[in-house]
């Protein structure tokens, strides 16, 4: 099975900051990732697809890069409605593992 | 518009049995694949089942392989989880997702608002 380990686990940040995760996969997933923004008590939100491909409806500060085994999610400038916790998701296999996510605080 | 909803949460003992449903709306249900992910108390997100759009083929976690069964009615518009020998760690919040595409290999773009099953004795 392929392993992604999500770093950092939690996130300190203030709203203006730019903001990394990075995503490892413990093989090659070629594009074949998503991210997801989970908040207590709602559905997970796909914000991008393919590595790089934002959601419709997504806003511009978020991005994400990486081929292979390295991605990040970046968001440029964080807002408020941005601290939650994101997780990135392989779907180059059927198991479709998950990262153990990052949860993004206030700093 | 798209809409996922679960029912069919609630208590069980260890070693039974209960069955989830989702209820699918806005979209053409028959031409997408449909999955459950759950997610554990403190826990991160973890997939448990794919059901392809046709349902002819359906893929488990390991955690699951053998105890869970992922099924879905196209007439109906309805997937199911029949989960069997139930266990404590079994314990989660239970999402019924949309992927986007037909086929397994695809992330979710639709998402049901979770249902929670506690396994205790």
């Amino acid at each position: 099975d392929i392993q992604m380990t999500q770093s950092p686990s939690t996130l300190s940040a203030s709203v203006g900051d730019r903001v990394t995760i990075t995503c490892r996969a413990s093989e090659s997933i070629s594009m074949w990732l998503a991210w997801y923004q989970h908040k207590p008590g709602k559905a997970p939100r796909l914000l991008i697809h393919e590595t790089s491909s934002l959601e419709s409806g997504v806003p511009s500060r978020f991005s994400g890069s990486g081929s292979g085994t390295q991605f990040t999610l970046t968001i440029s400038s964080l807002q408020p409605d941005d601290f939650a916790t994101y997780y990135c998701q392989e779907y180059n296999t059927y198991f479709l593992t998950f990262g153990g996510g990052t949860k993004v605080e206030i700093k | 518009q798209v809409q996922l909803v679960e029912s069919g949460g609630g208590v069980v003992q260890p070693g039974r049995s209960l069955r989830l449903s989702c209820t699918a709306s806005g979209f053409t249900f028959s031409r997408y694949g449909m999955h459950w992910v759950r997610q554990a108390p403190g826990k991160g997100l973890e997939w448990v089942a794919v059901t392809i759009y046709d349902g002819s083929n359906e893929y488990y976690a390991d955690s699951v392989r053998g105890r869970f069964t992922i099924s879905r009615d196209n007439s109906k518009n309805t997937m199911d989880l029949q989960m069997n020998s139930l266990r404590v760690e079994d314990t989660a919040v239970y999402y019924c997702a949309k992927g986007i595409g037909h086929n397994y290999g695809n992330p979710f773009d639709t998402w049901g608002q979770g249902i929670l099953v506690t396994v205790s004795s």
